[in-house]
């Protein structure tokens, strides 16, 4: 298995809605990231957890909290979300040392957010 | 910090034609990892070539190659025999090898829309 499996795809939550989305993979990889993607924008890192621990919170507010429950699952549990939020949220995870022939990132295909 | 610059927002081609796509970056590293990804309209990010800075040889992945100019920071791609399905946002991407908080941060260029002309 060489994929990273995002749930849902598409998720329209109202402002004090409570959702989750959800993030797998089985390649045994150590670290997954979180990113938000804006149109016609790049990525920009929100959360990276190594070896299940949350290592980098580039100053995410706090309506977005992250959880790794296992190896293989990262999920990001919205609440309270504006407007603004609406967004593509990408996962991705990449392996344990990051070197060698082992330095590439694997996203998934992303969950279409739109806030209302 | 490491900076991606990619100066081409949009670029178009005909299919069956050549198209280069340019990055440039900025770093104090000596050791690094380049990477073009892809994005279509389906969204995923697929990883299209990627580059260990410590080698000299240019990458190359079937249709896809880079020039790669160390001492110039720059990262080109080049797709031969354009075609359809290639028509997606390209990402340039810089990952140090160095471990920022016990991970890796991979970062991105603005990205360049190419199109693909029939």
């Amino acid at each position: 298995d060489t994929e990273v499996t995002q749930t849902p795809k598409h998720l329209v939550m109202g402002m004090t809605n409570k959702k989750s989305l959800k993030c797998e993979q089985h390649m045994g990889h150590r670290a997954m990231y979180w990113y938000k993607q804006k149109a016609k924008k790049p990525p920009e890192l929100m959360f990276v957890y190594s070896y299940e621990k949350l290592s980098i919170n580039e100053s995410v507010p706090s309506r977005f909290s992250p959880e790794c429950p296992n190896s293989s699952l990262l999920n990001l549990h919205l609440h309270a979300l504006q407007p603004e939020d609406s967004a593509l949220y990408l996962c991705a995870s990449s392996p344990r040392g990051g070197s060698g022939l082992n330095y590439g990132y694997t996203f998934g295909s992303g969950t279409r957010l739109t806030v209302v | 910090a490491q900076t991606v610059t990619q100066s081409q927002p949009e670029m178009s081609v005909q299919e069956a034609e050549t198209v280069t796509l340019s990055c440039t970056y900025d770093t104090s590293e000596s050791d690094y990892y380049l990477f073009w990804y892809k994005q279509p309209p389906s969204r995923q990010m697929i990883l299209v070539i990627r580059q260990e800075a410590y080698k000299q040889q240019n990458a190359t992945e079937n249709r896809f190659s880079v020039n790669f100019q160390k001492a110039a920071k720059s990262f080109s791609l080049k797709i031969s025999d354009s075609q359809l399905g290639d028509a997606a946002m390209y990402f340039c991407a810089y990952r140090s090898t160095q471990k920022v908080d016990s991970s890796y941060k991979l970062i991105f260029g603005s990205g360049t829309r190419l199109l693909v002309r029939p």
